[in-house]
């Protein structure tokens, strides 16, 4: 088992410029998290996916971002137009079922200039 | 009141030291308890995963749980200072997706 793996590790961008983030899941995992660590505002949930469907994206910060999850083994989250007060890293995570602990990609660390 | 609540530290402690770290939390409907350690620019690593009362012991570490109390330990001997990380707390609750992590206590601790 590969775990949970990111792309990229590092991304450093302009302001303006579009970022997209990647994650494939560990393999038979139904649920699907999208984080953001800062050392202010610590790991905040933005988005998780169910069986590929959105459920909650009541943490996704404005329209700027956006996720998806076209197949069981892939998501996105992307930032259009990015801001510098998006740099932070973000973690992708994934489950199996409703009562099971996260697994956590190391991460992509973004830095918008 | 936050949800959940974790003294950030730091913690510093010599090798060898029992570590203790905490975290409580408001709503009792939180069922599941889960401890992650963080190294820096790494990922969160799953240590212990709890859902009752009582203690759990995986090696040096011991998760405990009080429910009355909305209060979860973790508990670490014989500390190393490859334990040298940041701690999270996750509570979460049964039937739902609401899982909330502590904001993670860093710990040193010096050889």
């Amino acid at each position: 088992d590969a775990g949970v793996i990111q792309s990229p590790r590092h991304e450093v961008t302009e302001m303006g410029q579009e970022v997209t983030l990647r994650c494939k899941p560990i393999s038979g995992h139904d649920y699907l998290f999208w984080y953001r660590q800062t050392m202010m505002r610590g790991l905040e949930l933005l988005i998780y996916f169910n069986n590929n469907v959105p459920i909650d994206d009541s943490g996704m910060p404005e329209d700027r971002f956006s996720a998806k999850m076209p197949n069981a083994s892939f998501s996105t989250l992307k930032i259009q137009p990015s801001e510098p007060r998006d740099s932070a890293v973000y973690f992708c995570a994934s489950r199996d079922r409703g009562d099971s602990p996260l697994h956590f990609g190391n991460g992509t660390r973004l830095t918008v200039t | 009141q936050k949800e959940v609540e974790q003294d950030p530290g730091p913690l510093s402690v010599p090798e060898g030291a029992i570590v203790s770290l905490n975290c409580t939390y408001s709503n009792s409907a939180f069922q599941y308890f889960m401890w992650y350690r963080q190294y820096s620019r790494k990922g969160p690593e799953l240590l212990m995963y709890t859902y009752s009362s009582g203690n759990k012991e995986d090696g040096r570490f011991t998760a405990q749980v009080d429910k009355s109390s909305k209060y979860i330990s973790l508990f670490i001997r014989d500390s190393q200072p490859s334990d040298s990380a940041t701690y999270l707390c996750l509570v979460a609750q049964g039937g739902s997706e609401k899982l909330v992590f502590g904001k993670g206590t860093k710990l040193t601790v010096n050889p």
